[in-house]
Parts: C-alpha cells; structure tokens; sequence
C-alpha cells in the first residue's frame, strides 16, 4: 500500500538559509499535519491543512510558513535557519479529521 | 507544555514478558492513539482508541482507556526483541478548533532483551 513520502530524507544547511520540505500524501487523504521532533523530544505539531486551507496552527515560527497544493502534496518553507531548527520533521495525513494520522518517514534537518 | 505524560519513561524486560506503558492527559479528547518509534525513524501508528470506547485489541496489544481519569494503557503481551522502541500516546483533543492534531505524550523507552 502506498505510504506517506517526504523529501528529502536528509537535509544539511547553514544558518540563515532556507529549506523546503515536501510532504506526499497517501492517496484520497486530504487532510496534511506537519510535526517537528528534537532530539529526545516528543513531536510537536506545527500546522495542519484539509482542503487546501490552512486549519490550525501550532507552535510554528513565524520565519515557517507552509501551503497544501491542488494535489494534496504539502510543503514546509523554513527561513533564516537557526541551530536550534535542527530535528526531525514529520508530516501526517489523513482523510478528513480524527482518524488515525499515517505518519511520513520524516526529513531530518541539520542546521551548521 | 506537555498534554501527556507517559510513565515509565523506560522499561526493560525480558522477551516473553508483558509490558504495560501507561499514559495520562489533560483535556477532553476525541481519541487517544498510540505510536512506536524506532531509533531516529518515522512514527508507526499502532491503534487508536476513541473517547466512548474503554479496551480495544490489535494482536499482541491492548489498549484501555479512562476518560474520568484521564489515562490510558498499552499492554503488549509475551514481548519480542523486536519490539524495542519507543512508545508514544497521542490525544487528539476535543473542542476548540482543533482539527485533529495530536499532543504527544513523552514516550516510554521499551528495551526487550532476548
């Protein structure tokens, strides 16, 4: 079964550049959560999209911003990247609302 | 600030062993889910709990709800090496407008050892 894909996997960037995160969704789900995990920390959710809008917003740096596209794909814009960006970052999708999330392999971001 | 709290933050059995995570929130919630994370990887959905039901089962893994206590159980019986990871709960709080998204608790570090 198709699963939820990101890309990339890795990513590498010095401080004060920017970074674009891509969030694939299983296919039908129209619903895209993005989550950032530190390490040895739990996820924590960033923004959500369902249908293309914006629908709720978390703990997201204003320097962040992100949209959900015609197709459902998502993508994170990360600006003036600080160390402390560095973390795993998840997306999740979902068709509709509360329903179990599936869960993207996840972009790991390191800041220098 | 945390909505979860998840107790113990690690446990190491042996193999063959049960485990029993427990996990504890705040608010109303419209369900609860519990996930597992292996070392740096993607979180895999383990089973989702909903806030009218109180035991639930998938397999080797039982989860038990108590919306007047606010907590929530995973057991998962005779444990297998493979089951090592990290075990996080997940609430997906009512009301508001919120739209779905989840507040993780802090996860249990499970070892098993063979």
């Amino acid at each position: 079964a198709a699963g939820v894909i990101q890309s990339p996997r890795h990513l590498i960037k010095e401080k004060r550049e920017t970074a674009t995160l891509k969030c694939y969704p299983i296919p039908r789900h129209d619903t895209v959560y993005w989550y950032q995990q530190g390490p040895g920390q739990d996820p924590q959710f960033l923004i959500s999209f369902y249908e293309k809008m914006q629908s709720d917003k978390g703990s997201i740096p204003d320097r962040f911003s992100a949209q959900q596209f015609s197709d459902y794909h998502s993508e994170l814009n990360m600006s003036s990247l600080e160390l402390g960006d560095s973390a795993l970052y998840f997306c999740a999708t979902t068709l509709g609302s509360y329903n179990e999330q599936f869960f993207g392999p996840g972009t790991r971001l390191t800041v220098l | 600030s945390q909505q979860g709290e998840e107790d113990p933050q690690a446990l190491s059995i042996q193999e063959g062993e049960n485990a029993t995570m427990n996990c504890s929130y705040k608010t109303s919630i419209n369900n609860l889910q519990w996930y597992r994370q292996n070392s740096g990887r993607g979180l895999v959905h383990l089973i989702l709990i909903r806030s009218n039901e109180r035991e639930k089962h998938s397999g080797r893994l039982r989860v038990t709800l108590d919306t007047s206590k606010k907590s929530s159980s995973l057991l998962i019986t005779a444990s297998r090496a493979a089951d090592t990871a990290s075990y996080f709960c997940a609430t997906d709080d009512a009301g508001g407008t919120s739209y779905g998204k989840l507040t993780f608790g802090q996860g249990t570090i499970l070892t098993v050892h063979p």
